[in-house]
């Protein structure tokens, strides 16, 4: 069973201060890893797609990378607009339905 | 070029009563999936479908059916609403080939009192 762990569960930063995120991942063959940012009451937004160990992308502030077990989402001077939930998920590369598995999610709370 | 969109974006229902939720999508995308989401749970997959007149059960299929009759739209039915289905409701699509990431609509607040 395909699985994802995110930690910390919430984590609270002083704008500017850098960090990153944690997604573990068991998979049956790792098709893709996602991130994804949520916004209180609305739905998620897609960020990122990593496809092999190594790989490495950036948005902005942002940038996710990957292992064979788990990615990063490391985020460089945070401004208060980078508060929200991201999500990791997985897709397995057995099976043709393109399903995804979720993590939990990190709430990132950044203070000006 | 409106995304995904869903209908209602919120409803109270009586435990017992039915409904059906809306979900459509505007990029020809051939799968669409239901999720729900609950503190503390993360999103689960309900049901889903790889194309028009097709459906599949999720994770947690139970007290829900689903229907696709045209590509655009995939429709999420209650039919004897529990007080365990109180959730936010997700819609999402994602196309047949390239790089598989699904996109979501704004989400269906959803209480059974």
């Amino acid at each position: 069973e395909d699985q994802v762990t995110q930690s910390p569960e919430a984590l609270r930063l002083q704008e500017g201060e850098s960090s990153s995120l944690n997604c573990s991942y068991t998979v049956s063959g790792l098709r893709g890893l996602f991130w994804y940012r949520q916004d209180p009451g609305k739905g998620p937004e897609f960020l990122f797609t990593l496809y092999s160990a190594g790989e490495e992308k950036e948005k902005e502030r942002l940038k996710a990378t990957l292992t064979k077990k788990e990615s990063f989402l490391h985020i460089t001077a945070p401004k208060p607009e980078d508060s929200a939930t991201y999500l990791c998920a997985v897709q397995a590369s057995t099976g043709a339905n393109s399903k995804l598995t979720f993590g939990k999610g990190i709430t990132l709370s950044v203070r000006p | 070029n409106a995304g995904v969109t869903q209908t209602p974006k919120f409803r109270v229902l009586k435990t017992g009563q039915s409904m059906t939720l809306l979900c459509a999508q505007d990029m020809n995308h051939e799968y669409m999936y239901w999720y729900r989401q609950d503190p503390g749970m993360g999103l689960r997959l309900i049901h889903y479908s790889v194309g028009e007149g097709t459906t599949a059960k999720g994770e947690v299929p139970d007290g829900y059916n689903v229907s696709r009759l045209k590509k655009q739209n995939f429709l999420l039915g209650l039919e004897s609403a529990a007080p365990s289905q109180t959730s936010v409701y997700f819609c999402a699509s994602s196309a047949l080939r390239g790089s598989y990431e699904q996109y979501f609509g704004p989400g269906t607040r959803l209480t059974v009192t």
